[in-house]
């Protein structure tokens, strides 16, 4: 089966532009969530997806947000664009195991440059 | 609430050298714990993983123990090489299916 797959990997941008990220989960994969790593506050909780609904959100403004398609496909984006932005933003896909417990399973990530 | 704390790092040893990183936890509940490693350049990885108390989850010689009574789980590894060097983040998944990342620990190994 094809890992969790992230577009773009890398992404420069100016303060106050949007950007969008695009995260595929892996296939059969309902729950897709994402988190924003930086070297100071470690990983952080963006939000989770779930068959198209938001199930989870973690401590962003506003400017943050996500949808998901009905393929489990799911865009994140980031409207007016701030330094602090500058970040690795992480997604990750999972499934329900026979557990009961779902692992998560990271993409490659995006690196995010805001000049 | 709900929350993870990992000795912090940097951690540099010797190629062989036995190998603990400490992972505490707080939460409600009955929580999955999992250790997750990440390497330059790359997302995270699964490491190993434990859904309830004493469970053992294990992987590329690395272990970790649920102990519900000290609410830890420490990961070890009896003879670290030098392809271990990496990032490694302790988690767990609550009841509400919310997972909490620690702040990860960098390991590097030395031959």
């Amino acid at each position: 089966k094809a890992g969790v797959t992230q577009t773009p990997r890398y992404l420069i941008k100016t303060r106050g532009q949007q950007v969008t990220l695009s995260c595929s989960p892996i296939s059969g994969h309902r729950s897709v969530s994402w988190y924003q790593q930086t070297p100071g506050q470690g990983l952080q909780f963006l939000f989770e997806y779930f068959s198209e609904t938001q199930r989870n959100k973690g401590n962003f403004p506003g400017r943050f947000s996500g949808r998901q398609f009905s393929n489990s496909r799911s865009e994140m984006n980031v409207s007016t664009l701030e330094l602090g932005d500058s970040a690795l933003y992480l997604c990750a896909s999972s499934l329900v195991d026979r557990g009961g417990t779902d692992t998560q399973y990271f993409g490659p990530g995006t690196r995010l440059t805001v000049l | 609430g709900n929350s993870v704390t990992q000795m912090e790092g940097p951690v540099t040893l010797s190629e062989e050298a036995f190998l603990t990183i400490n992972c505490t936890y707080t939460a409600t509940g009955y929580p999955s714990l999992f250790w997750y490693v990440q390497y330059p350049g790359e997302g995270l990885q699964l490491l190993l993983k434990a859904t309830k108390a004493d469970d053992k989850g294990s992987n590329k010689g690395f272990e970790a123990t649920y102990r519900k009574e000290t609410t830890s789980f420490h990961l070890e590894k009896g003879s670290v090489q030098v392809s271990d060097s990496a990032v490694y983040f302790c988690a767990l998944r609550n009841t509400g299916n919310q997972f909490y990342f620690g702040t990860g620990t960098s390991l590097t190994v030395i031959p």
